[in-house]
């Protein structure tokens, strides 16, 4: 069974300093493996998608890598923003893009 | 495009009373959509997985006659939480699936969610 962790649960930077944020998973054998923004209260928004056979993909201020091997992917944040506070959860496609299991988030704070 | 929209976005209902959800594809047809669960500071845990036109599927442990699910036409999912407890209060979000062209290729959209307090 799929197991999605992200450390750590909380973080809180001041505005302009470049982040981290973790994601691992127990089963290697991913579809592909995706990155959400939630605002308190709403809905997911997808952030990035990265497919099982790529490294890492690209969105502006952020990138997201994918190392399969060792179950982990990182989402990097740039120069963040008071804007960017949110939870950022990652997924797990086990089969395709129907399939998920996510990660219980990581709550940014960034403070101006 | 690719809107997916709720309704209601919150409502507070008495024990026992029972409560539907809307889950709307506003520009597309999805032929599959999910319902989610969310308690505070958890991860999203899939309720149910429905068809249009057939039965959804649940995942284990969720009650099927608990958690009803229609799925009657390509645009429209509804959840309807039956006798509902304060056990059942909750965040519940859905998402349409639509197809990319190629097996595999679907693409989630997520509604904005549903508050669900049970008094």
């Amino acid at each position: 069974k799929q197991e999605v962790t992200q450390i750590p649960a909380a973080l809180s930077v001041p505005e302009g300093e470049n982040l981290v944020l973790n994601c691992s998973f127990t089963d290697s054998a991913i579809y592909n493996l995706q990155w959400f923004r939630q605002d308190p209260g709403k809905g997911l928004t997808s952030l990035l998608l990265i497919q099982s056979s790529q490294r890492e993909q690209t969105s502006g201020r952020l990138n997201a890598s994918l190392d399969k091997s060792s179950g982990r992917s990182t989402l990097y944040i740039a120069a963040s923003q008071p804007g960017d506070s949110a939870t950022y959860l990652c997924a797990v496609g086990r089969y395709n893009n129907n399939d998920m299991r996510f990660g219980a988030g990581t709550r940014l704070t960034v403070k101006p | 495009g690719a809107v997916v929209s709720q309704h209601p976005s919150r409502v507070i209902c008495k024990s026992g009373t029972s409560v539907k959800i809307e889950c709307r594809s506003l520009d597309f047809q999805a032929t599959t959509m999910f319902w989610y669960r969310q308690f505070p500071k958890k991860s999203l845990m899939l309720m149910a997985t429905s068809n249009e036109g057939s039965k959804a599927t649940y995942e284990q442990g969720v009650e099927k006659d608990k958690f009803l699910i229609n799925h009657a036409s390509l645009t429209l999912s509804t959840l309807t939480v039956t006798s509902a407890h304060p056990e059942d209060s909750s965040f519940y979000i859905c998402s349409a699936s639509r197809s990319g062209g190629l097996a595999g290729e679907e693409t989630q959209y997520f509604g904005p969610g549903t508050r669900l307090l049970v008094l």
